[in-house]
């Protein structure tokens, strides 16, 4: 059961475009991670949110939570061909010990 | 710096084989993972472990048994390897409640 849906699933865009990605779900969450990974390694942490509501940003990253921390968004402005990767949510569902990821979006910065 | 260490990059085995998946950390990390990755289905948790001879199933734990006998150590067993199981698979550790895993390298496991 994939409690985590994230979309798209990939994106293409041109050097300079910017783009949001989703992730979204059913039950609420405690906090929020997202995460990138790069072909041929594990996911590295960009970044957590915690409140309802919360954004934060990290340089052209902007990143929110949802009121009823039950989605969350990331904002990239101005995408770079340094962008590109796999960009991951993960969380742990209240009530379980679960550690879940979502389903991912493939994004390609083209220069 | 922190490490997670997966033994082996890529792996091909057989069908039917018996096979060992071994994941070392140097944090002092009460929780252990093992998730796959497959495209389009992000990382499904396999089985998890918060403390030392505890284990937890996870999403998909069919086919697959684990063991942590040291709180450093997390192996992922595949009893009888088929197929369907040629994945990446990624091991991740991590402190109670924390809001960060973090991953090893990966395994590239092919069953043929």
């Amino acid at each position: 059961t994939q409690l985590l849906e994230q979309s798209p699933q990939f994106l293409s865009i041109q050097e300079g475009e910017n783009l949001t990605v989703y992730c979204n779900s059913s039950s609420v969450f405690s906090s929020l991670q997202w995460y990138r990974q790069e072909p041929g390694e594990g996911p590295v942490l960009l970044v957590t949110v915690v409140t309802g509501g919360e954004v934060k940003k990290l340089k052209r990253l902007t990143f929110q939570f949802g009121d009823a921390r039950k989605d969350s968004s990331l904002h990239i402005t101005a995408a770079q061909p340094g962008d590109t990767g796999l960009y991951l949510c993960a969380g742990v569902p209240a009530g379980t010990y679960k550690y879940i990821f979502g389903t991912g979006t493939r994004l390609k910065v083209l220069a | 710096d922190v490490k997670v260490t997966q033994s082996s990059r890529y792996l091909v085995k057989r069908t039917g084989e018996k096979v060992f998946l071994e994941c070392v950390q140097d944090m002092d990390h009460e929780n252990m993972f093992w998730y796959r990755q497959d495209p389009g289905l992000g990382l499904r948790l396999i089985y998890f472990s918060y403390d030392v001879k505890m284990k937890e199933k996870g999403d998909i734990p069919e086919g697959y048994s684990v063991s942590r006998e040291k709180k450093e150590r997390f192996s992922l067993i595949l009893e009888s390897a088929s197929t369907n199981q040629t994945s990446m698979y990624l091991c991740a550790s991590a402190r109670p409640a924390s809001t960060e895993a973090f991953f090893g390298q990966g395994t590239r496991l092919t069953v043929v």
